[in-house]
């Protein structure tokens, strides 16, 4: 069964706005991971974060996890069109962290707006 | 650094041909690689592990027959999609690690749209 699920499924924005997308899921993890997928190519990835931590930032991005809640958020700061993409979550649920293949949420499509 | 190479980025064939797909590390050597499938809209589907020097590891639900993955050295994995028919149409997408340890990010290709007439 899917891991992850974000929401929302979609979203729509004016360039210049933050976008917060979030994901959950069901069983414990080793890390979050976000990704982010142009029309027609491959992942991307944003950024780590492990389960012992609780916030993560790299540029625009801000990361939270919940582990209580089993959830995590992804926060873009002031948006620009060039963000339009699907970002997807995806869950390390391995004891040996990394060497398996991620369980990937369905995504969020973003739209930014010009 | 941690590049990987897909090819071809998009094929057409015949139902009843096979196509093979490559995937590369350039720049680092990958001792595991993933293949997922993709249908449009939609997450990715983690069909199978490919470790270097063994056999693949197959998700449930997905015909190692069907899809055969060799991985013949720490920077290439082929994805062979044999005797395709329509229903075999998507994105594969392969990813790979640049090493085992914790915590390691997957990095993908680009992905093949895959059609079969």
């Amino acid at each position: 069964s899917q891991q992850g699920e974000e929401d929302p499924q979609a979203l729509s924005i004016q360039e210049g706005e933050n976008a917060t997308m979030n994901c959950s899921y069901k069983t414990s993890i080793n890390n979050l991971q976000w990704y982010r997928q142009n029309s027609g190519r491959g992942l991307v990835h944003l950024i780590l974060i492990r389960s012992n931590e609780r916030e993560k930032h790299s540029g625009r991005l801000r990361v939270t996890l919940d582990t209580s809640k089993k959830s995590s958020s992804l926060l873009i700061t002031a948006s620009r069109a060039a963000d339009t993409a699907s970002y997807f979550c995806a869950t390390d649920v391995y004891p040996g962290g990394g060497a398996d293949g991620l369980t990937f949420g369905k995504g969020t499509h973003l739209i930014i707006q010009p | 650094g941690a590049v990987v190479s897909q090819h071809p980025s998009r094929v057409i064939c015949k139902s009843g041909t096979s196509v093979k797909i490559e995937c590369r590390s350039l720049d680092f050597q990958a001792t595991t690689m993933f293949w997922y499938r993709q249908f449009p809209k939609q997450s990715l589907m983690l069909m199978a592990t490919s470790n270097e020097g063994s056999k693949a590891t197959y998700e449930q639900g997905v015909e190692k027959d069907k899809f055969l993955i060799n991985h013949a050295s720490l920077t290439l994995s082929t994805l062979t999609v044999t005797s395709a028919h329509p229903e075999d149409s998507s994105f594969y997408i392969c990813s790979a690690i640049r090493r085992v340890r914790y915590n390691s990010p997957l990095h993908f290709g680009n992905g093949t749209r895959l059609t079969v007439t």
